[in-house]
């Protein structure tokens, strides 16, 4: 079945720090990838997408693409701020409209 | 304004005391799920509703019961709470029009079954 697997954290930087965070998927056919970011004491908002291979999605300042040959979905930011504290999840969607996510990446960011 | 709305937010019983978690969403969408949320293992999808009176089982089932009276409300139902359900339960509306895929995610309820 379909399967995210997401780097381990938690993950602390300094602010302006270059962040990082691993996922690689696992599916049959042709997935739609999400980023989806969750604040402290709230829900799940959705971060960016890419629905099909070499696609970039971006918000924020957050990038990731969609890598095929790789099955990857990396995501990244050239320079974090204290607001962007919070736990992030990769996140597939493949042939019915479930979404299978990753473990979640809690991510600090020290001023 | 678009949105999913769960009650109630935060919720701490006993083992077996029948519990019901809200949901409603106002978009008129006919795909709604249950998700759980647990450390290390992120969220896993409890049961989903293709339509009313339609509604099967996701990747984590066991002790969960849903309905699907009206295309609004998809109510999570745990008859008998056990302490392995304490989690944190998101519903979900999900926008699936032609080639168009949104999820919608409440804003999530904190269960503690003591």
């Amino acid at each position: 079945g379909d399967s995210v697997t997401q780097m381990e954290g938690p993950v602390t930087l300094s602010e302006e720090a270059f962040l990082t965070i691993n996922c690689t998927y696992t599916a049959t056919g042709y997935p739609s990838l999400f980023w989806y970011v969750q604040y402290p004491g709230e829900g799940l908002q959705l971060l960016l997408k890419a629905t099909k291979a070499d696609d970039k999605g971006s918000n924020k300042g957050f990038e990731a693409t969609y890598r095929k040959e790789t099955t990857s979905f990396h995501l990244e930011k050239g320079s974090v701020q204290v607001s962007d504290s919070a736990v992030y999840f990769c996140a597939l969607k493949g042939s019915d409209y479930k979404l299978s996510f990753g473990a979640g990446t809690t991510v600090t960011v020290r001023a | 304004e678009a949105q999913v709305t769960q009650n109630p937010r935060y919720l701490i019983t006993v083992t077996g005391k029948k519990l019901t978690v809200t949901c409603s969403q106002n978009m008129n969408h006919e795909y709604m799920s249950w998700y759980r949320q647990d450390p290390g293992l992120g969220l896993r999808q409890i049961y989903y509703s293709m339509n009313v009176e339609v509604t099967d089982k996701g990747d984590v089932p066991e002790g969960y019961k849903v309905s699907r009276k009206e295309k609004r409300n998809f109510p999570l139902i745990l008859e008998s709470p056990s302490p392995n359900q304490t989690s944190l339960y998101f519903c979900a509306s999900t926008k699936t029009s032609g080639r168009s895929y949104e999820q919608y995610f409440g804003p999530g309820t904190r269960l503690t079954v003591t």
